[in-house]
């Protein structure tokens, strides 16, 4: 099956710093990626959806400019939370969608645990 | 955002009995995913169905793809541990904002007594 990868698995920062995650698909090409943010015992929610060499599309009440992302290549994207509060804590997961791919079909990466203390 | 109504919310069962899940919405969708979600981890696909009345298989997992378009549920039969952690549908087809994008039941939450 297709592999995305998540780096890092979980990170601690302070107040008013920023955190860079990083969302890889190991063995196909992404045309799409997206990232979700998850609260404890809650569904997922989608902040934004990135397609390849131009800019992410935010989901509304999702900061632009708070959560910025890149998708630079085909293969990787990354979700940089700048200026993090401690309410920006919550559990942030990727998935991707690719060319080959069947028709709906995302895979997820292993998600990112973020605590600003 | 939109969600998908996915019941049960929860259940408690014995090892080795079979489960049902399912979900409806009020949209029509082309594609219908069913995920699991262990703590701390993302979500993993388990089963996609793409065509109004597929049955499809996946070990003792079984969905099918309703023949309106708008539900679809999920069977484990004879449960084992590992199968604790909770189970999500997600629908794609719909245009959403302009794009389309997977929308998500609320999740099953599975929980076995051995």
């Amino acid at each position: 099956g297709a592999v995305v990868s998540q780096h890092p698995s979980w990170v601690i920062c302070k107040s008013g710093t920023s955190v860079k995650i990083e969302c890889r698909s190991l063995d196909f090409q992404a045309t799409t990626m997206f990232w979700y943010r998850q609260f404890p015992k809650q569904s997922l929610m989608l902040m934004a959806t990135s397609n390849e060499g131009s800019k992410a599309t935010y989901e509304q009440g999702v900061e632009k400019d708070k959560f910025l992302i890149n998708h630079a290549s085909l293969t990787l994207s990354t979700l940089t939370v700048t200026s993090a509060h401690p309410e920006d804590s919550s559990f942030y997961i990727c998935s991707a969608r690719g060319r080959r791919l069947a028709g709906g079909e995302q895979y997820f990466g292993p998600g990112t645990r973020l605590t600003v203390t | 955002g939109q969600q998908l109504n996915q019941s049960p919310q929860s259940m408690f069962i014995q090892e080795g009995e079979d489960v049902s899940m399912n979900c409806t919405s009020s949209s029509i969708f082309n594609t219908w995913l069913w995920y699991k979600q262990d703590p701390g981890e993302g979500p993993v696909l388990l089963i996609a169905l793409y065509k109004a009345g597929e049955l499809t298989s996946n070990g003792r997992l079984t969905a099918q793809f309703g023949i309106t378009r708008k539900d679809s549920f999920l069977n484990i039969s004879a449960s084992i541990p590992s199968d604790v952690g909770i189970y999500f549908c997600a629908g794609h087809g719909i245009f959403i904002q302009g794009a389309q994008k997977l929308v998500f039941g609320q999740g099953t939450r599975l929980t076995i007594n051995p």
